[in-house]
């Protein structure tokens, strides 16, 4: 059964620092998005990509994030300046949205500790 | 933007019991997945549910769309469905993202 991709599955860091997270949706998926879960809390919306642009974001995706799909396979989440409060799991989900498919594949997350 | 909310929030069964699992949201949706959280964080998709009855072994699933409701049932539980499982939907308005409930966890003693 195709996959979601993540790397790294995890990643500790000095607050301050930036880091890329990357993930490979599956191949013929046209819609990626980046979730992520706090310790003990509920998974919460970051960002949702399509046609290479931002389709939507979400209050906690400011400034010091930003997307991209460098080439045809990887989709990454940079974060500029890592914050104490940046500590969680991120999970990278992609779709292909068409009548029949419409779910949405998660991958297995990447733990960040930002220290 | 659309509301999940889950219940109970915590659920603790011997093995070998049923469990019936409540998710409401409080709008019209074209998409409703139901995931557990294993204990190493990973999301695994049980279903892709946003009307009607689906059954894979142990689970099934029922969303009533009319009424903004779904519900999960695990029969026969066993230690390893142990975790937090979330419901997941997509609002028919717009938004084209899932939007997670608070999650019920749920331990199953041996």
């Amino acid at each position: 059964e195709p996959e979601v991709t993540q790397t790294p599955s995890h990643q500790v860091t000095q607050m301050g620092q930036e880091v890329i997270l990357r993930c490979v949706p599956i191949s013929n998926h046209l819609y990626f998005y980046w979730y992520r879960q706090i310790l003990g809390q509920k998974v919460e919306f970051l960002v949702s990509f399509y046609n290479n642009e931002i389709s939507e974001k979400s209050e906690i995706f400011d400034d010091q994030f930003s997307v991209e799909r460098p080439d045809g396979s990887n989709f990454t989440l940079k974060i500029r300046s890592t914050k104490l409060e940046d500590s969680a799991m991120y999970f990278c989900a992609s779709r292909a949205k068409r009548v029949g498919a419409n779910v949405l594949t998660f991958g297995a997350g990447s733990r960040l500790t930002v220290l | 933007g659309i509301q999940v909310e889950q219940s109970p929030p915590d659920l603790i069964l011997q093995e070998g019991a049923n469990s019936t699992l409540r998710c409401n949201f409080s709008d019209s949706v074209n998409n409703l997945q139901w995931f557990h959280q294993n204990p190493w964080g990973q999301l695994i998709n049980l279903f892709y549910i946003p009307s009607g009855t689906k059954q894979n072994g142990r689970l099934s699933a029922t969303t009533v769309a009319t009424e903004r409701y779904s519900l999960l049932y695990i029969s026969s539980s066993q230690t390893t469905d142990s975790g937090v499982y979330f419901c997941a939907v997509e609002s028919n308005f717009g938004n084209e993202k899932l939007t997670f409930g608070t999650g019920t966890r749920l331990t199953i003693i041996p």
